[in-house]
């Protein structure tokens, strides 16, 4: 069964820039996964950050950002925010129809 | 700008069929697939399945032979039958549309505010 793994934590520092990253337990991610992530405060519905590994949807600064690094899909925030804190997700396409979103990433900026 | 809302029972007992629907506004249900997905209390989220607004439909094999989505273009609106629930099942379910009409779908925006659903003897 294939596993979509992400760092269960990280911190960052106001202002400091970083990157989360989303895996697989086995293989590489690609384009072809078409790798989405979604940011989640407590309470609240996700919010659409990156699809399609690095298009930003409609309202998204350009502090997020999409990408690959090494055989992971990535996500970079630069220029981090206190309410940048949230849980980020990341979404991957499996082919045959089926989606699968990795374990989030809670991240604290600190 | 489209938006989505989750209406159902908010408590239901084990063994129960879970029913909920997603009613789309602002734009039609036609074209983009339909999707919903869930989060446990503290947990991650899990997508469930979607459906394209032709009617096909694919689900998570973990949950396939207890789910049913559906759509019913006359009401812009599309449903979801969860059957036999356990606890297991308590979560917020959210519905959500593809971000692209055609292939590939990009991903899943915009969403519902998402319902609760509470399984409990």
């Amino acid at each position: 069964q294939t596993v979509v793994t992400q760092e269960p934590s990280f911190s960052v520092s106001p202002g400091g820039t970083v990157t989360l990253t989303c895996g697989l337990n086995s293989g590489s991610v690609s384009t072809s996964y078409f790798p989405s992530w979604y940011q989640q405060t407590p309470g609240q519905a996700p919010r659409t950050l990156i699809y399609n590994t690095n298009t930003r949807s409609s309202g998204v600064p350009d502090r997020f950002s999409g990408s690959f690094l090494g055989n992971k899909a990535a996500l970079t925030i630069t220029g981090a925010q206190a309410d940048d804190e949230s849980d980020y997700y990341c979404l991957l396409y499996m082919g045959s129809g089926i989606w699968v979103f990795g374990g989030g990433t809670k991240l604290t900026v600190l | 700008q489209v938006q989505l809302q989750e209406s159902g029972p908010g408590l239901m007992k084990p063994s129960e069929t879970l029913s909920l629907n997603c009613t789309v506004s602002g734009g039609s249900i036609s074209s983009y697939y339909w999707s919903w997905i869930r989060q446990p209390p503290g947990k991650g989220l899990e997508w469930i399945g979607y459906i394209y607004s032709s009617g096909s439909t694919t689900y998570n094999p973990s949950l396939k032979s207890r789910v049913t989505i559906s759509v019913d273009t006359s009401k812009n609106q599309f449903s979801l039958k969860l059957t036999s629930v356990t606890a297991a099942d308590t979560a917020v379910y959210y519905c959500a549309r593809t971000i692209n009409s055609a292939w590939p779908p990009g991903g899943f925006d915009p969403w519902g505010q998402g319902t609760l659903v509470t399984v409990s003897s």
